[in-house]
């Protein structure tokens, strides 16, 4: 499979716990995005990597939410003491450096309860 | 702050007729993307729009870019239904690339 990869794809969680999602960009993708997709609304940017560094990080990015990308590969997007109004669909994206085109995963669909 | 507009947000349209998607932003850019949702499921790229007066089509849809008037346009020939989904266009700046996405338009194809 070459496409962008999320797990799990649908998680329902009560209110203060923790969550973590997965995403495998393509594989020769340096470049990662996360973005949150509310209902009826375009995604939002969230924060992105450039190989392991984390570039840019978006003012909606509470101090909740924390994204790493070890060794410039998977990224991981944890949400500590999750709301009710972090309940959205999370979109990841991987492009090449040098081409702006971003290729979308399948999302995860977070229900807070 | 860079700000993308899409109008009609809501379009019910008959197969077989023609009609168009308007997309405006707020800041310079060069790089615009068009991209269709269906319901539950993620985004599908459907054009990418790098230069002033660039013009893609793909079947019964077309896009075209006047980075001078900062207006893309997504038109729709001789609608059929499997085309019904939510369109959104989006906008990038600088070099992180980052998207700004409409709030996108359902259209909706009645036989």
């Amino acid at each position: 499979d070459t496409g962008v990869s999320q797990n799990p794809r649908h998680k329902i969680t009560k209110r203060g716990q923790n969550v973590t999602f997965r995403c495998d960009p393509i594989s020769e993708h340096n470049r990662l995005y996360w973005y949150r997709q509310t209902l009826g609304q375009g995604p939002e940017f969230l924060t992105y990597f450039q190989n392991e560094a984390q570039l840019e990080k978006s003012r909606l990015l509470s101090d909740r939410f924390s994204a790493e990308r070890p060794k410039g590969s998977f990224s991981t997007l944890e949400i500590q003491r999750t709301e009710q109004g972090d309940s959205a669909m999370y979109l990841c994206a991987s492009s090449l450096v040098s081409i702006s085109e971003q290729y979308f995963g399948p999302g995860t669909r977070l229900t807070v309860t | 702050e860079l700000k993308v507009e899409q109008n009609p947000l809501f379009l019910s349209m008959q197969e077989g007729k023609n009609y168009t998607i308007y997309c405006n932003y707020s800041t310079t850019s060069d790089r615009l993307y068009w991209y269709r949702q269906d319901p539950g499921k993620s985004l599908e790229s459907l054009f990418v729009l790098l230069s002033n007066g660039a013009v893609k089509q793909e079947g019964r849809l077309m896009a075209s870019l006047d980075t001078k008037a900062r207006l893309s346009t997504l038109h729709i020939t001789a609608a059929v239904h499997d085309l019904s989904a939510t369109y959104f266009c989006a906008v990038d700046m600088g070099s992180n690339y980052k998207l700004t996405f409409g709030k996108g338009t359902l259209l909706t194809v009645n036989p």
